[in-house]
């Protein structure tokens, strides 16, 4: 099957720096990534779409200049939170739709990134 | 924001048992149902994609059914197994969102106790 791999795994930053989180896809192409995060006892929540060579859509509460999410190319998107802070400590997973003709249903997942502000 | 509930919440059984979770969803302007199996540092691992009413789907000793018209979806395991234990996550994508933009629920744990 398809896979999405996500780096790194588990970061540890100290408030106001910044952190990158690097989302890629391994053996297909994916014109469309999802970022989502997951906070303590929550369900996954989108924060943004990332589009290839244009601006990503972020959902209604989340901070477009606070979460910059570049998609570089069709298997790579990256999320960097500027400015961290304790409150930004979550569970951030990417997820991407494989490239096809006609409709795709499939999501892919990467295995997700632990952050957490100190 | 669409709301997908999940239950229940969590689940221990023994080996051999079999079980089953809900997933309720909207039923209007439905897309597709997604049963996602996940383990703890693990990428979510798709398990089912669903999307016509009345829809059922196998894989091994799992199996899914759809209802879109009611907007629920069951998952059930057959003779659980140990490496069964883990997070079922349900997620649900409408016609009036991005193609492949997913609203999940908080997913069912299940541990499966040799």
């Amino acid at each position: 099957g398809a896979v999405v791999s996500q780096h790194p795994s588990r970061v540890i930053c100290k408030s106001g720096t910044s952190v990158k989180i690097e989302c890629r896809s391994l053996d297909f192409q994916a014109t469309t990534m999802f970022w989502y995060r997951q906070f303590p006892k929550q369900s996954l929540m989108l924060m943004a779409t990332s589009n290839e060579g244009s601006k990503a859509t972020y959902e209604q509460g989340v901070e477009k200049d606070k979460f910059l999410i570049n998609h570089a190319s069709l298997t790579l998107s990256t999320l960097t939170v500027t400015s961290a802070h304790p409150e930004d400590s979550s569970f951030y997973i990417c997820s991407a739709n494989p490239r096809l003709a006609g409709v795709s249903y499939e999501q892919y997942f990467g295995p997700g990134t632990r952050l957490t502000v100190t | 924001i669409l709301n997908v509930e999940q239950s229940p919440q969590s689940l221990h059984v023994q080996e051999g048992d079999s079980t089953n979770f809900t997933c309720s969803f909207p039923s209007s302007n439905f897309y597709a149902l997604h049963w996602y199996r996940w383990e703890t540092a693990k990428s979510p691992e798709a398990l089912f994609v669903m999307t016509l009413n009345g829809d059922e789907k196998k894989k091994g000793r799992i199996s899914a059914t759809l209802n879109t018209k009611e907007g629920y979806s069951y998952l059930y395991i057959k003779g659980s197994q140990p490496e069964d234990s883990a997070t079922y996550l349900c997620a649900f994508s409408d016609r009036g969102s991005t193609l492949g933009r997913l609203y999940f629920g908080r997913g069912t744990q299940l541990t499966v106790w040799p």
